[in-house]
């Protein structure tokens, strides 16, 4: 089966502009997941959504972070306006009713 | 915030050896996972272990969960050069979104 898909891969931008990322899950996993990953450090997550709705986006910086899952299906997350702290790896995740997560590739973030 | 600290932070050993990681977390747990991130990869799943399970193999993989000191360690037997990569441990507190540890990266040299 296909996996978990994003875009871009890589993305630079400088700090006060906006930037969004696209995520693509498994095809019929109801649970998608965003993770920032800084280097060196483990994945944190920001948003968890079940289907269309949120079920938890409570360490989502939510001043400049938001994201959206229309028709329960892809998703995305948009940062404006970007700070240098949030260069990192943002990782889209899905699950279905088994709670192991498949990951997507990543896209890199740097923030100049 | 990190729920999990593993350690060794970093750790190098000889192709063939054994590689042991262990894991501490803080609150309870519905499960843990183990994960592998190998370097400009994705995140892949290695392992689950149930919080009324106490060991788990898989392969070449040996998992065990102490709730009572609320740590888990990850045996990787006779490593290889491919086994390269960081190692998360990840706990889901029944929400099923997982809070990593901070991951120990393991250097198997062949």
């Amino acid at each position: 089966e296909a996996g978990v898909a994003q875009s871009p891969r890589y993305k630079i931008i400088e700090k006060r502009q906006s930037v969004a990322f696209w995520c693509n899950p498994i095809s019929g996993h109801a649970t998608l997941y965003w993770y920032q990953q800084i280097l060196g450090q483990g994945p944190k997550l920001l948003i968890q959504f079940q289907n269309n709705g949120v079920v938890d986006d409570s360490q989502l910086p939510k001043d400049r972070f938001s994201a959206e899952r229309l028709k329960g299906v892809d998703s995305t997350l948009k940062i404006q306006p970007a700070k240098l702290e949030d260069s990192a790896v943002y990782l889209c995740a899905s699950s279905e009713e088994a709670y192991e997560q498949y990951f997507g590739p990543g896209t890199r973030l740097t923030v100049t | 915030s990190q729920q999990g600290e593993e350690d060794p932070q970093a750790l190098s050993i000889q192709e063939g050896e054994n590689a042991t990681m262990n894991c501490s977390y803080k609150t309870s747990i519905n499960n843990l996972q183990w994960y592998r991130q190998n370097s400009g990869r994705g995140l892949v799943h290695l392992i689950l272990i149930r919080s009324n399970e106490r060991e788990k193999h898989s392969g070449r993989l040996r998992v065990t969960l102490d709730t009572s000191k609320k740590s888990s360690s990850l045996l990787i037997t006779a490593s290889r050069a491919a086994d390269t990569a960081s190692y998360f441990c990840a706990t889901d507190g029944g929400r099923r979104a997982l809070t990593f540890g901070s991951g120990t990266r393991l250097q198997v040299q062949p």
